[in-house]
């Protein structure tokens, strides 16, 4: 079974500074599709940024971006001119390529983030 | 619907009774899942939908733990007996296809408490 490592419970940053959450993983597969998700404290859990296994280039969403090592299964999340908006519980998510079902998405246990004002 | 809308929001029950929640996918998605998370916890896969096909059910915790879905529409999990563990979060997610590399949308999650 894949599995899903953060090892940050919780990170602080000044605003307007950069932070980078760290996320390992677990599988067997050589195809699959990496996930960030953001959860601020309305519950909502929302994409902020995907990755194919299969693609070398990192990933890039305007402030976010990723640093993918797939021989390291390493995955992390870097966010820049942090944000007050940026507050939030992130979760690292693997898929594996087969879809849904046991494959489904599975969570790391997640990162707090804090942006001090 | 514009989104994945879950009801009740927020439910409180006391141990021993059963209880039903509902998800509502955004239209056309044909593949939805359910998620339990525990207080500081990530999400833990319970039951995946795809379509008219058999459900897979290999995350449910326990027998007093059921879904149903009738074609593309409406889920409803249901918790019999529930017990003070069972306190969480649970989250409904929709995608289309059920493609590996599509977005999953989620709902806000029914909050419940047991007491």
């Amino acid at each position: 079974a894949q599995t899903v490592t953060q090892s940050q419970p919780e990170m602080s940053v000044q605003e307007a500074e950069t932070v980078t959450l760290s996320c390992t993983y677990d599988t067997s597969e050589s195809d699959y599709y990496l996930f960030w998700y953001k959860q601020p404290p309305s519950r909502q859990m929302i994409l902020v940024i995907r990755q194919e296994a299969y693609k070398q280039q990192n990933a890039t969403e305007n402030r976010f971006s990723v640093n993918f090592q797939k021989a390291a299964k390493s995955f992390s999340l870097k966010i820049s001119d942090s944000q007050l908006g940026d507050a939030a519980m992130y979760f690292c998510a693997y898929r594996g390529y087969s879809g849904g079902g046991a494959d489904g998405l599975t969570f790391g246990k997640g990162t707090h983030l804090i942006i001090q004002p | 619907g514009a989104g994945v809308s879950q009801s009740p929001s927020n439910k409180v029950t006391e141990k021993g009774k059963d209880v039903e929640l509902r998800c509502d996918p955004i239209s056309g998605h044909t593949a939805l899942y359910w998620y339990r998370q525990r207080l500081g916890q990530g999400l833990e896969f319970l039951i995946y939908f795809q379509g008219n096909s058999a459900p897979d059910k290999s995350g449910l915790p326990s027998d007093r733990f059921s879904a149903e879905r009738t074609g593309e529409s409406v889920s409803t999990l249901t918790i019999q007996r529930t017990q003070q563990e069972d306190s969480a979060v649970y989250l409904c997610a929709s995608s289309f296809h059920g493609a590996s590399n599509t977005e999953a949308f989620f709902g806000q999650g029914t909050r419940l408490t047991v007491v």
